[in-house]
């Protein structure tokens, strides 16, 4: 089956710092989204992307699906963006979704 | 506009005792659902998922079952609980062209 790899699996930022996060999965998708887990584990759908670059407010995403990967950008960033985002494809001809490993995010005040 | 319903919030179940967690969808037809496991706070374990009213399909060998009775309603069963079955478990929909939805989700500590 499909493979999805997310780094990096853990970052700390200072508050008002950007960073970006990536995912790499091993077979053609036809679709992928990101979540946002809180700490009180509501998953939270952020993008609905299979391709191209989508924003919304400080946060966009940018999926390049000839090439297997998918990177969410999160700039100036606030302590509410503490949590665990993931990185979910659906390969192609399939409605099963896989989920990343997640990457764990703490932002410092 | 659809929501999605998932109870109790958290559960506490003896070793060997009977499980039932439910999940409503509303404002939808035809959704596909799925059960997830989340253990020790990171990574979904996809358990089931169906396409449709009494279709179920299990992606791992495990002590638990799901059932779909209705075309809204998913339940995830188990007759005699194991320490291992402790998790966080969500539901979720998905229909054509949109994006999964979960709902808010279940911890179970078995003890």
């Amino acid at each position: 089956g499909i493979q999805v790899e997310q780094s990096p699996p853990d970052l700390i930022l200072q508050e008002g710092a950007n960073s970006t996060l990536r995912c790499n999965f091993s077979d053609s998708v036809n679709n992928l989204q990101w979540f946002h887990q809180n700490p009180w584990g509501q998953l939270i759908n952020l993008f609905y992307i299979p391709s191209g670059t989508k924003q919304n407010g400080r946060l966009s995403a940018t999926t390049v699906a000839t090439e297997r990967y998918s990177l969410l950008y999160i700039s100036s960033s606030q302590t509410t963006d503490s949590g665990v985002y993931f990185c979910a494809p659906t390969p192609t001809g399939g409605f099963k979704t896989i989920f990343g490993a997640g990457t764990r995010l703490f932002v410092k005040a | 506009s659809q929501t999605i319903h998932q109870w109790p919030a958290t559960l506490v179940q003896p070793v060997g005792s009977p499980l039932s967690l439910e999940c409503t969808v509303e404002g939808t037809s035809n959704p596909n659902l799925y059960w997830y496991r989340q253990a020790a706070g990171r990574g979904l374990q996809l358990l089931f998922y169906s396409v449709g009213i009494g279709q179920i399909s299990s992606e791992v060998p495990q002590n638990l079952s799901a059932s779909r009775p209705q075309d809204r309603q998913f339940i995830l069963s188990s007759k005699k609980l194991l320490l291992s079955d402790s998790g966080f478990y969500l539901c979720a929909w998905t229909s054509f062209n949109y994006g999964y939805t979960f709902g808010s989700g279940t911890r179970l500590t078995v003890v």
